[in-house]
């Protein structure tokens, strides 16, 4: 079974709306992290938003909010008032503890979500 | 406060060469990741290093790929006898612990093997 996955391979969006940017993750691990990486066509990637399982509220920062929903292993990532620069790929990845139960940087990364803002 | 910093940005070899791509890490960080971004796909995780440890190596290819961190300077990801199918983008990234902690990356390397 696939560890992130993310529906969308495309999606468009009017300026000034917001957008919404799906993700499913499978874990049994009861501790576990979970990003939202932008990659514009310049190839970099870089970091959005960050949801740990144990976290009360959903994420926010700035425009970008996480909708966390734990019962449904989802992460959906919100975007507000859309930007023309927000055109991108935008991917949601997760953390899980290793064998030995502690956690870092390996991320499991989804297949990403073209994201096309219009003007 | 310089970001992760990874060169050259893009590197050509011809099969049968040696590629080295270099990743220094965001100061005051000494966690470094490397992962590998094929065509079309998201980001693979290959290793994670520490000063001159190797932590997890589970996604490095058991042969022609190598990875080190030494105590002074960059870390290094050499690949040997580079073939076709290593033509991708190579992503380093950095954080300061383990833990709950933002994995920042850096600007990739984009390895054409001709």
């Amino acid at each position: 079974a696939q560890k992130i996955t993310q529906t969308q391979p495309g999606m468009f969006v009017q300026e000034k709306e917001a957008v919404t940017l799906d993700c499913t993750y499978d874990t049994s691990d009861p501790s576990y992290g979970l990003f939202w990486y932008k990659q514009p066509s310049s190839g970099e990637m870089i970091f959005l938003i960050y949801q740990g399982s144990y976290d009360q509220q959903n994420a926010t920062e700035g425009r970008y909010s996480l909708n966390f929903q734990k019962a449904r292993k989802s992460a959906n990532l919100v975007i507000s008032a859309s930007q023309l620069g927000d055109s991108a790929m935008y991917f949601c990845a997760m953390r899980e503890p290793n064998a030995g139960g502690t956690s870092y940087g390996k991320l499991t990364f989804g297949q990403g979500t073209i994201l096309t803002v219009h003007p | 406060n310089a970001g992760v910093m990874q060169n050259p940005r893009h590197l050509v070899r011809r099969r049968g060469q040696e590629a080295r791509l270099r990743c220094s890490p965001m100061k005051g960080h000494s966690h470094v990741y490397w992962y590998r971004q094929l065509p079309e796909e998201g980001l693979k995780f290959m290793v994670y290093l520490q000063k001159e440890n190797i932590i997890d190596e589970s996604g490095m290819p058991k042969e022609r790929f190598s990875a080190e961190f030494p105590k002074e300077g960059p870390s290094i990801l050499r690949i040997q006898q580079v073939v076709r199918g290593d033509s991708a983008a190579y992503f380093c990234a950095s954080s300061r612990g383990t833990g709950d902690e933002k994995l920042f990356f850096g600007s990739g390397t984009q390895l054409s093997v001709l």
